[in-house]
């Protein structure tokens, strides 16, 4: 069964850096074609995709916010990392890890998500 | 990278059909057959109802299907139920590797 959980801080304040851990469990990202990503959701709003690791260590990140964010992995710790700077209350949102298999690219397993409110 | 865009909202009576599209470019839905669909229930996590183009995952009801013509991608409901309403979004993987996702289309069944 595969399985997905995110943890990190729900409060972080302005100008502050968020770290937010993916663990995960029934597939390994040592894998051939296993990628996890980061996905958020603001309060009402769309979901908009953020970040991408693969199998082979590639990283690929949301253009309008690469310049912020940073996505590791530990792959003996089923763990992915993403540390996102200068936190600000645009970014209060719930963020989400997911799986992606470069078979079909679509996001078929995700985590319960986590919800992040940036606040003074 | 700009987002696909959705209708804001689709509505249809129990057993209508109903159809949302997803419109994007080239280099997104267009340019390869990496496009899936969500559904999001209030205060749940989105679950995959399809994935490249038109397949469904297992356990996905066959009321649900996809398809695609240039850049714009559909998500046909047929046999609207009162459990379908809630919010959809489509997503597409792009040339550049990244991933895409539509503003989402909220369902309502009259």
């Amino acid at each position: 069964q595969v399985t997905l959980r995110e943890s990190g801080p729900a409060l972080v304040k302005p100008t502050q850096t968020l770290t937010l851990t993916c663990t995960f469990s029934g597939f390994s990202l040592s894998t051939s074609g296993m990628c996890v990503s980061w996905i958020r959701q603001p309060p009402g709003k769309a979901l908009e995709w953020l970040a991408l690791i693969d199998w082979d260590y590639d990283k690929y990140y949301s253009t309008s916010l690469k310049t912020r964010l940073t996505i590791s992995k530990d792959t003996s710790k089923n763990q992915v990392v993403l540390t996102m700077t200068d936190m600000d209350p645009v970014d209060t949102a719930t963020y989400y890890c997911a799986r992606l298999k470069m078979t079909t690219r679509d996001f078929d397993i995700w985590g319960q998500g986590t919800m992040v409110t940036v606040s003074s | 990278q700009s987002a696909l865009t959705q209708p804001a909202s689709v509505s249809g009576s129990p057993g209508q059909s109903i159809t949302i599209s997803c419109t994007g470019t080239s280099s997104d839905v267009g340019g390869n057959n990496y496009v899936s669909w969500y559904q999001q229930h209030p205060g749940k996590v989105p679950k995959l109802m399809i994935y490249g183009v038109s397949n469904r995952p297992s356990g996905v009801s066959n009321r649900f299907s996809g398809s695609k013509s240039g850049n714009t991608a559909s998500l046909t409901i047929s046999g609207l139920q009162a459990e379908d309403e809630a919010d959809y979004y489509c997503s597409s993987y792009t040339s550049s590797s990244t991933v895409v996702f539509g503003g989402g289309t909220k369902v309502t069944v009259l």
